[in-house]
């Protein structure tokens, strides 16, 4: 299994917006692609978009297509998702996986943000 | 967007029971049907994908089958490890959507 690395817990003000980050430590990403996917407290899962680093090509669902990017930075082996924004509805865990064809095989550890005025 | 139903949202089972969960998918996604299982303050755990591979090092407990727009999870003999949410998802196409989730419950 590859360990993702992700970044600390977020406060974030309503309307401003947040960068969580996702390491693959000692590794490249390869040709997988790295998604994020978020869980509300108490809430299911919702996938939000995904990455093909190796050829930067992006994917995102529409929900989020206003206010979502995902970079990666190839130099690092880093996955940056930001969103902005924010409402307290994205009050949330951000997890990002390492995908092979479509499928989470890898989760980070997750990154709690919590939007609160 | 593909609208993913799981049935039943909880159970109760015991140690030793078999269980099994549903997952309909709102359109046919032939076998792109994943399973995790996830623990609380956990990152999910892939179990099952392509509808019915086991994921390295998951029990064999664990079984999945199904095509089209109707699987299924089944845990065989319930151990007390397997107390957890399960949730499906579909990988057929963007977005990737999850069903709302079984919360397997010790009785």
């Amino acid at each position: 299994q590859v360990q993702l690395v992700q970044s600390g817990p977020e406060v974030k003000k309503p309307g401003s917006s947040v960068k969580v980050s996702c390491e693959a430590p000692g590794g490249t990403f390869g040709t997988h692609a790295i998604s994020w996917v978020r869980q509300a407290p108490g809430q299911g899962l919702e996938w939000m978009g995904r990455v093909i680093p190796i050829v930067d090509v992006t994917t995102y669902a529409q929900k989020f297509q206003a206010r979502i990017v995902i970079t990666a930075d190839k130099s690092t082996n880093t996955v940056h998702l930001n969103l902005s924004s924010l409402t307290s509805d994205d009050t949330a865990v951000y997890f990002c996986t390492r995908d092979t064809e479509a499928v989470h095989r890898d989760w980070g550890q997750g990154t709690l943000v919590t939007v609160s005025s | 967007d593909i609208q993913m139903t799981q049935s039943p949202s909880s159970l109760s089972a015991s140690i030793g029971d078999r269980v099994t969960i549903t997952c309909r998918a709102s359109q046919t996604i032939n076998k792109f049907l994943n399973w995790f299982q996830q623990k609380p303050g956990k990152a999910p755990k892939l179990l099952i994908y392509f509808a019915s591979t086991l994921a390295s090092g998951v029990s064999s407990r664990f079984s999945g089958g199904g095509s089209g727009t109707d699987f299924t999870l089944t845990i065989n003999s319930l151990q007390a490890e397997d107390f957890a949410t399960y949730f499906c998802q579909q990988s057929y196409s963007p977005p990737l959507t999850f069903g709302g989730g079984t919360r397997v419950e010790i009785k």
